[in-house]
This record gives structure tokens, C-alpha cells and sequence, in this order.
């Protein structure tokens, strides 16, 4: 069936560096992928999305780019924030999300 | 309000006893969802709504879980003599539709976290 891979971490960096989260994906058809996030004590955030293959989804700075040919949704952001700090989950659409297990980024001053 | 809400944020509970949990979507949004996020074990789908169709119960873990959703806005679900590997945070979320087979983007409420002693 359907489902997501992704870095399970924890991710620790410095404030400004570079992220890059792996999430892979196997699917039929042709399903829209997704990034949610989770900051600490809130719920589920929609980061950002993409509908079809080489589409780039982009919010407050984090990017990712649907990868139809690697089967990956890799999220990235050029500088990172103590802000930042949360649990990201890459996840696939169908009927119901398919969500990977989630990866905790602590970004440290 | 403009979010989907849930209540109440924390339930305390001791083995054995039942508990409801609600959702009130998004308005207008004709698609609703169950998740349960648990310790090590990352979201778990347990049920879907969609318009007047017939729920999607195949995420529900045992028939001591079931939901109903009344006049298609608002949801419960319940757990029936409930069991420490019940303790999570239950999330429910709802979008706009389903659209043939695939889902729209789906907005999560802030979640109930059950605690059975």
C-alpha cells in the first residue's frame, strides 16, 4: 500500500544552517505529497504542499520539490530559526493522509 | 472560529470507563478525520467522513472504537472501556472534500490528550 519514509532523527543544528529533510514516498497513481508541521504543545500545521510531479511547494522559507522521478519530497530550508524547532511530518494523500513517522528538529542559538 | 476545535484539550480517565471526544470542523468542510497519535508510534489513521457517504472505519484499532457525525458537521468518537494503550493525543482534521479517491488538504485541530490511569 501507500506510504512515507522519512529521516526519523532528532535533527539538532545551529541557528543558520542548512536543513534538509529526506522523506520518500511509494505510491499508485498520482497523489498530492504534503508537509505538516508541529510546534511544541500545538497541533498539526500544513507547511506546505505539492500536486504534481516537479511542482515546488514553498512557505516561510522551507521548500520541497515532488520528485516523481526519485519518488522523494525532501524539505529544505537555507537558514534555520530557533523558531524552527518542531516536529515535521512529510505525508501523502489518498482517501486518509498516509503520514511518515515524524522528524523533532531542535534548533539551538 | 475559523479552525477546527476540539474538546475537551485533556481527558483523565481510569481503565475500564468510556470517554467522548469531539470535533467540530471547519465549516462547509464535507470531509472529516480521526487520527490517534501515540509514543513511538506517529499518526495513526482510525476513521473518515466524507458528505453523506458511509464512513471509512478501517483505521479503528478495535470495536471498542466507533465515531458517529450528526447532521455532517460535528464528530465523536468513542472509546468503550477504555485501556491504558488507549493514552494518546486524538486528532481530528477535515478538509473540503475527497476528491475523486484523493484528499484535499486537511486542517488539524489542537488535538485531546487521553490519559487512562
Amino acid at each position: 500500500g501507500d506510504s512515507v519514509t522519512q529521516m526519523e532523527g532528532p535533527v539538532t543544528l545551529s541557528e543558520e544552517a542548512f536543513l534538509t529533510i529526506n522523506c520518500t514516498y511509494t505510491a499508485t497513481g498520482y497523489p498530492s505529497l504534503f508537509w505538516y508541521v508541529q510546534y511544541p504543545g500545538e497541533g498539526l500545521q500544513l507547511l506546505l504542499k505539492a500536486t504534481k510531479a516537479d511542482d515546488k511547494g514553498s512557505n516561510k522559507g522551507f521548500e520541497a520539490t515532488y520528485r516523481k522521478e526519485t519518488t522523494s519530497f525532501h524539505l529544505e530550508k537555507g537558514s534555520v530559526q530557533v523558531s524552527d524547532s518542531a516536529v515535521y511530518f512529510c505525508a501523502l494523500s489518498g482517501p486518509h493522509m498516509r503520514f511518515g513517522a515524524g522528524t523533532r528538529l531542535t534548533v539551538k542559538p | 472560529g475559523a479552525g477546527v476545535s476540539q474538546s475537551p484539550s485533556n481527558k483523565v480517565t481510569e481503565k475500564g470507563k468510556d470517554v467522548e471526544l469531539r470535533c467540530d470542523p471547519i465549516s462547509g468542510h464535507t470531509a472529516l478525520y480521526w487520527y490517534r497519535q501515540s509514543l513511538g508510534q506517529g499518526l495513526e489513521f482510525l476513521i473518515y467522513f466524507q458528505g453523506n457517504s458511509a464512513p471509512d472505519k478501517s483505521g479503528l484499532p478495535s470495536d471498542r472504537f466507533s465515531a458517529e457525525r450528526t447532521g455532517g458537521s460535528v464528530s465523536t468518537l468513542t472509546i468503550q472501556r477504555t485501556q491504558q494503550e488507549d493514552s494518546a493525543v486524538y486528532l481530528c482534521a477535515s478538509s473540503l472534500a475527497i476528491l475523486a479517491g484523493d484528499t484535499d488538504t486537511q486542517y488539524f485541530g489542537p488535538g485531546t490528550r487521553l490519559t487512562v490511569l
